[in-house]
């Protein structure tokens, strides 16, 4: 079955340096993977969408990568600031529909 | 705001009653989703409608759970005879129904609560 796996445990990076989180799935390549950033209490937002046929893909100073070798997607938050502290959720599609899967999420804290 | 609403936030209700939520996609949007999730949990997915029809539904979805989407707007979600395996936190959200875009915009949520 499609699974999601990502690093249950938080991971804590100090402001200004680089956080990578890694976002890991099962089965065959998904059409693309999608992560979004989930605050406490609130519904999860969008962030980037990463189709398989693209190696990297960036917004501000946010990067993700797909290598559909390893069967895993890097999340890259670079200059990290304490604001960036949130709850990171890949996902992929189930199939060709729209229905997602989602992982469990990896809480990042920001350390000032 | 445009964005995707959610009513009402909170609901705390005891086992056996039953259940309604409400959401309201963002206007342009044709599909609407549904989800559950649990504290250190992704959301789960329920069901998922394109404009008014329901084109699919989670296995997990028990008899208990029903939702609608009239009219192709506004959707509800309804619980029946609650238990507290439902305590939950109930996400809404929305996206467009034309070209390549897959992401989901969705709403604050509403966290239920079974005593």
């Amino acid at each position: 079955s499609q699974k999601i796996e990502q690093n249950s445990e938080a991971l804590n990076i100090q402001e200004g340096k680089t956080a990578t989180l890694t976002c890991n799935y099962t089965n065959y390549s998904p059409a693309y993977l999608q992560w979004y950033r989930q605050d406490p209490g609130r519904g999860p937002v969008f962030l980037l969408l990463i189709r398989e046929n693209e190696k990297e893909k960036r917004k501000e100073r946010l990067k993700v990568t797909f290598d559909t070798t390893l069967k895993q997607s890097l999340f890259h938050i670079t200059a990290s600031q304490p604001a960036d502290s949130a709850t990171y959720l890949c996902a992929r599609p189930r199939g060709s529909n729209y229905q997602l899967i989602w992982g469990a999420g990896t809480k990042l804290i920001i350390k000032p | 705001d445009t964005g995707v609403s959610q009513n009402p936030r909170h609901k705390i209700t005891k086992r056996g009653q039953n259940v309604t939520f409400r959401c309201d996609p963002i206007s342009e949007h044709n599909r609407l989703y549904w989800y559950r999730q649990t504290l250190g949990q992704g959301p789960e997915f329920l069901t998922y409608f394109q404009n008014e029809a329901q084109l699919e539904k989670s296995r997990l979805l028990s008899d208990r759970f029903s939702a609608e989407r009239p009219k192709g707007s506004f959707s509800t979600l309804e619980i029946q005879r609650t238990e507290q395996g439902d305590s939950a936190m109930y996400l809404c959200a929305s996206s467009p129904g034309q070209g390549r875009t897959y992401e989901q915009y969705f709403g604050p949520g509403t966290r239920l609560t079974v005593t």
